[in-house]
Parts: structure tokens; C-alpha cells; sequence
């Protein structure tokens, strides 16, 4: 059972335009979430986090968005530049564990 | 430094050969990881070292043996592979969180390509 989902594969957008990747989560146990990029071929890069006692995150043109009732959380990414082009993992986690859980990805495309 | 590095970048055995993958870090991390990713899927976790002991091992097949020499390496043992084991293994190190009520984010090395023939 995905506890992470991602159910987007894939999505496209205009450079320049904003970039809205979501996440849904089923675990009420999570506290704490991440959002990891990956390019071919390479491991996937930390980009940005957010704890549940808050609800927003920023950084640079990156912001996440947690809605707890909802159990879902966004990454904005504005404005989108060519090299967002990547495959981004939403991660999720229980405080007191190593462990971190990974949604399937979802594979950005920024069209010129 | 914020490189973890892993070797080799491919490696192709075949079922009945010994091999290893390696993987380093310098940024004083005390816990790390490897995780197994196929094609189109989420890296799913293998082991976690948390001050160079073993704290997790996600049921992972004892023809993958885990080993932390130091707080800097790590190493994973192959033996016997499958083919299905063919895969992409991402080694990653963070700040332990393991007791102290925070997850710190992982970082990830470049991985190693593996392919059992």
C-alpha cells in the first residue's frame, strides 16, 4: 500500500509559468515532508522541506505547501526554468526514524 | 563537502560472482543508507546505519550484505545476484536522526548501475 502518491507521472509547463507538483499522503503518523529531484543518471538532490507544525516553506522559487487535513502538500516552483526539468520525488517521514518514504515521482517538462 | 561518492558508477557480474559497492562520505554524517531503484520507480530503502550499526534492514535478501567500516564508508557485499536484482543502488548519509526526534534530509551520491547477467 503507497502511503506516498504521487499521481501524476508526468507534467508539462511553459517556462517562465508556475509549476505545481502535488503529493498525497495516507500516513496521519508523518511530520515530516521533503521534496528530492532527480536528472538521469544521477542521484536525487535534496531540494527543500517542511515540517507539519508548519503549513508553508520557501525558498528561492521553490515553496511547499502542507494542508495536514487534507493530508497533501504542493511545490511551487516560479517562475519554471529549463533546468527544472528533472523528475521530483515527494518523501514523507515519522520524527524519531531514519526512514523516509518515497512517492513514485512525477517527471517535469519545461517547454521553450 | 557536501559529495557523498560511490564506486563504481557500472558494474555488470554475473550470478555466480563477488562483488562490492562502495560509497563515502565527509560531511560527519553518522547515519547512511542504501536504497535499490529500478526504472520509473521510487528509490526504496535497503539498510540504515545509524553510528555504524545496522538499525534498519528493510528485508532485504541475505545475498546483499551490508557493512560500515567507519563513519565515513560504507559498503554493500553482493553474492549470488538474480538478474531481477539488476538495478540502480543510491547510497545516501545524514545527520542520525535515529533518538533525537528530528529527520534531517539525506544526501545522495550518484549511484552505481548494476547488472546481473
Amino acid at each position: 500500500d503507497q502511503q506516498v502518491k504521487q499521481n501524476s507521472p508526468s507534467l508539462s509547463v511553459q517556462e517562465g509559468r508556475i509549476s505545481i507538483l502535488n503529493c498525497d499522503y495516507t500516513n496521519s503518523m508523518f511530520d515530516y515532508f521533503l521534496w528530492y529531484k532527480k536528472y538521469p543518471a544521477e542521484g536525487p538532490t535534496f531540494l527543500i522541506s517542511i515540517s507539519s507544525i508548519k503549513d508553508k516553506n520557501e525558498d528561492g522559487r521553490f515553496t511547499v505547501f502542507l494542508n495536514k487535513s487534507a493530508k497533501h502538500l504542493s511545490l511551487h516552483i516560479v517562475p519554471s526554468q529549463p533546468g527544472d526539468s528533472a523528475v521530483y520525488f515527494c518523501a514523507a517521514s515519522v520524527n524519531r526514524d531514519d526512514k523516509i518514504i518515497f512517492g513514485k515521482g512525477t517527471r517535469l517538462h519545461i517547454l521553450p | 563537502d557536501t559529495e557523498v561518492t560511490q564506486t563504481p558508477k557500472h558494474l555488470v557480474m554475473g550470478m555466480t560472482n563477488k562483488k562490492s559497492l562502495k560509497c563515502e562520505q565527509h560531511m560527519g554524517h553518522r547515519a547512511m543508507y542504501w536504497y535499490k531503484q529500478k526504472a520509473k520507480k521510487p528509490p526504496e530503502l535497503m539498510f540504515v546505519y545509524s553510528y555504524e550499526k545496522l538499525s534498519i534492514n528493510e528485508s532485504v535478501p541475505s545475498r546483499f550484505s551490508p557493512e560500515c567500516p567507519n563513519s565515513s564508508l560504507l559498503n554493500l557485499h553482493l553474492h549470488a545476484l538474480q538478474p531481477e536484482d539488476s538495478a540502480l543502488y543510491l547510497c545516501a548519509s545524514s545527520q542520525a536522526g535515529t533518538g533525537a526526534y528530528i529527520t534531517y534530509e539525506q544526501y545522495f551520491g550518484p549511484g552505481t548501475r548494476l547488472t546481473v547477467t
